[in-house]
């Protein structure tokens, strides 16, 4: 069964930082791009970062570039999302979410994980 | 534009039919479609030209004309009540586009 688990998300001032991580299981990670996006609370969903399977190419949303940075270990199935200088308006509903190779499709997303931004 | 623009909500009668659309200049290929009841993570019910991941039930389908996708669903039934999303994305990951979300009541 593919799953996609999110953790490291919490409660923390603005202008520090956080790290959430996205631990794969039930398929083979390298063979997939991921993504995070994220969810304001009764929002809509908004793309946050891409990383390409073999961590060739990485992107981001214009509001996050320069103060997120995403990354992945394959041999350890995880993906990850450091996110630095964090703001009030980061906070959301993180997911991370398979995208099939070759398509745009995000065929599977984790649980999601909280961030909260607040002083 | 760069955006998907969806209707904010959409009410349906129980067993009848509803269409919920999504429109924009990424639609002239094919959106694919979420559903998200309250808490849960998304769920791809359509993608692509018309097609459905395993375990999605037949009533729900897909299509588009023009720069308007639409997510069909034949017999809504009391378990679809949810939010539905489109998306776009380009497959290097370069482009990536939601829309804002209908929120479908089953009356």
């Amino acid at each position: 069964e593919v799953q996609l688990v999110e953790s490291g998300g919490g409660l923390v001032k603005p202008g520090g930082s956080l790290r959430l991580s996205c631990a794969a299981s039930g398929f083979i990670l390298r063979s997939y791009p991921i993504n995070w996006v994220r969810q304001t609370p009764g929002k809509g969903l908004e793309w946050v970062s891409f990383i390409s399977s073999t961590s060739t190419y990485t992107y981001y949303a214009d509001s996050v570039k320069g103060r997120f940075t995403v990354s992945r270990d394959n041999a350890e199935n995880s993906v990850y999302l450091q996110m630095d200088n964090l703001r009030v308006d980061d906070t959301a509903v993180y997911y991370c979410a398979r995208q099939q190779y070759g398509s745009g499709i995000f065929d599977y997303w984790g649980q999601g994980n909280l961030v909260t931004v607040s002083s | 534009s760069s955006e998907l623009t969806q209707d904010p909500a959409v009410s349906v009668a129980l067993g009848q039919t509803v269409r919920i659309t999504c429109q924009g200049d990424s639609v002239r290929s094919y959106v694919n479609w979420y559903q998200q009841k309250p808490g849960q993570a998304p769920l791809l019910v359509i993608y692509g030209k018309n097609n459905r991941p395993s375990g999605i039930p037949d009533r729900f389908s897909g299509s588009n004309s023009g720069n308007t996708g639409s997510l069909t669903i034949t017999g809504a039934q009391a378990e679809d009540e949810a939010d539905y999303f489109c998306n776009f994305a380009d497959s290097n990951g370069r482009y990536v586009v939601f829309g804002g979300g209908t929120k479908l009541t089953v009356l």
